[in-house]
């Protein structure tokens, strides 16, 4: 099954307040995360990332915060606009035999900006 | 530097015949990855692929579904008797060496009828 989950299947929220996505993952051996925009009709695009060295990296109007304690996720995006609507995905990857793992996806969140 | 490129877009197949899925990543990318993505689902692992090397195939079903990715040209996914159950959007992601972010293209569609 999968170990990542989202809380929320769905957000709306209105033109410049922030917008806090979260994500919760199972797998303690994780090391690697990553945040995802997914529009419609296109394929993921890469948002932000963090290793598990770190709890916060900030972007360009995103923060990505990570909680290794109770295995949580969370996007911010500051002042959100309508272009940002859109499906959000986090994923994790694990390092097996010193190598790169593959991306586990979860569910997505939608995120509905409005007006 | 072109992104992940993968065709064609859309792919109408069938039942029963073969679709063959084509991506070419990153330039200098070795790793591909395959993902299956449902309308309003998220991405499902299928492959992962090294030149001439298939690292991890847990995602992929047991028969008609297999995937290469060659020390010359594109990955390639192949789906074998295409069922309806086959028609989803598959995206292809690649990356660089060491845990970096992959990158995806726009993804096929199939369709089966």
């Amino acid at each position: 099954g999968e170990s990542v989950g989202l809380h929320l299947p769905t957000l709306s929220v209105q033109e410049g307040d922030n917008s806090i996505i979260n994500c919760a993952y199972s797998n303690s051996a994780s090391d690697y995360f990553i945040w995802y925009k997914q529009e419609s009709g296109k394929g993921p695009q890469f948002i932000i990332d963090i290793r598990s060295n770190m709890d916060k990296r900030q972007g360009q109007r995103v923060t990505v915060l990570l909680n290794k304690t109770v295995k949580h996720l969370s996007l911010q995006i500051a002042a959100t606009q309508p272009g940002d609507s859109a499906v959000f995905f986090c994923a994790e990857n694990y390092i097996y035999g010193g190598s790169q793992g593959n991306l586990i996806f979860g569910k997505g969140t939608k995120l509905s900006v409005k007006p | 530097n072109a992104g992940v490129m993968q065709n064609p877009r859309h792919l109408v197949r069938r039942r029963g015949q073969e679709a063959r899925l084509r991506c070419s990543p990153m330039k200098g990318h070795s790793h591909v990855y395959w993902y299956r993505q449902l309308p309003e689902e998220g991405l499902k692992f299928m492959v992962y692929l090294q030149k001439e090397n298939i690292i991890d195939e847990s995602g992929m079903p047991k028969e008609r579904f297999s995937a290469e990715f060659p020390k010359e040209g594109p990955s390639i996914l192949r789906i074998q008797q295409v069922v309806r159950g086959d028609s989803a959007a598959y995206f292809c992601a690649s990356s660089g060496t060491g845990v970096t972010e992959a990158f995806f293209g726009q993804g096929t569609r199939l369709t089966v009828v």
